[in-house]
């Protein structure tokens, strides 16, 4: 069985900081990993997902996440964030050939100005 | 054009009620699910559909009963409501070409308030 932990609950920061959100699975087989925002009163939205190849992986409004097969983690990071980052951040796992995806509990991000 | 629509969005009722939410995408996925979103926003898989069969069914209570009349649309309907139903509920949909590769597309949700 395949588990998600965000370390962090909510992560203030500075408009402009960098920010990183951590993420730390747990599978005995293969998987894929995601990161999701939801912005208030809206769905998840895809940021980024990691299949296989370069373990850096790039996604939408600047963020990036690197995959660390050692350490079982999916950090989430941002040089720079605006207040518009503020929201709920999700890591989520798949397993390689399967349908279920496990989320993590959430991080919320809010930037201050 | 929205991708994954729900109807409602909003929905207030009494405790004992028997109501249901419906999901329509029009991206052509193959796969639909349901979520329960809490008040902690702890997001948790209730159902998954395959090309209109039941792949995932977490141990949700059979009150709770799916149904996939054709690959766009997944319905959720609720017999006999509890004040421990009330949340968000989320329907999303992906294409699985490979299995849990896909990226999910969510609803904007519908929020269940139980009285």
């Amino acid at each position: 069985a395949q588990s998600v932990t965000q370390l962090d609950s909510q992560v203030p920061v500075f408009e402009e900081a960098p920010v990183e959100l951590r993420c730390n699975y747990s599978s005995s087989v293969s998987v894929y990993l995601f990161w999701y925002v939801q912005y208030p009163n809206q769905g998840l939205q895809l940021l980024l997902k990691y299949l296989s190849g370069s373990t850096l992986v790039k996604g939408i409004n600047g963020f990036e996440a690197e995959f660390n097969k050692s350490q079982t983690s999916f950090h989430l990071r941002k040089p720079s964030v605006h207040i518009s980052d503020t929201a709920e951040y999700f890591c989520a796992v798949s397993n390689t050939g399967g349908f279920k995806t496990i989320f993590g509990a959430g991080t919320r991000l809010f930037v201050k100005a | 054009d929205t991708a994954v629509s729900q109807t409602p969005k909003y929905l207030v009722t009494q405790m004992g009620n028997d109501k249901s939410i419906k999901c329509e995408q029009n991206l052509g996925h193959d796969t639909m699910y349901w979520y329960k979103q809490d008040s902690k926003k702890f997001l948790k898989i209730m159902f998954s559909y395959n090309n209109k069969e039941l792949i995932i069914n977490e141990t949700v209570p059979n009150r709770f009963s799916p149904k996939s009349p054709d690959k766009a649309h997944l319905n959720l309907h609720i017999n006999s409501l509890e004040l421990g139903d009330s949340a968000v509920y989320f329907c999303a949909s992906s294409q699985e070409t490979s299995g849990g590769a896909g990226t999910q597309y969510f609803g904007p949700g519908t929020r269940l308030l139980v009285l």
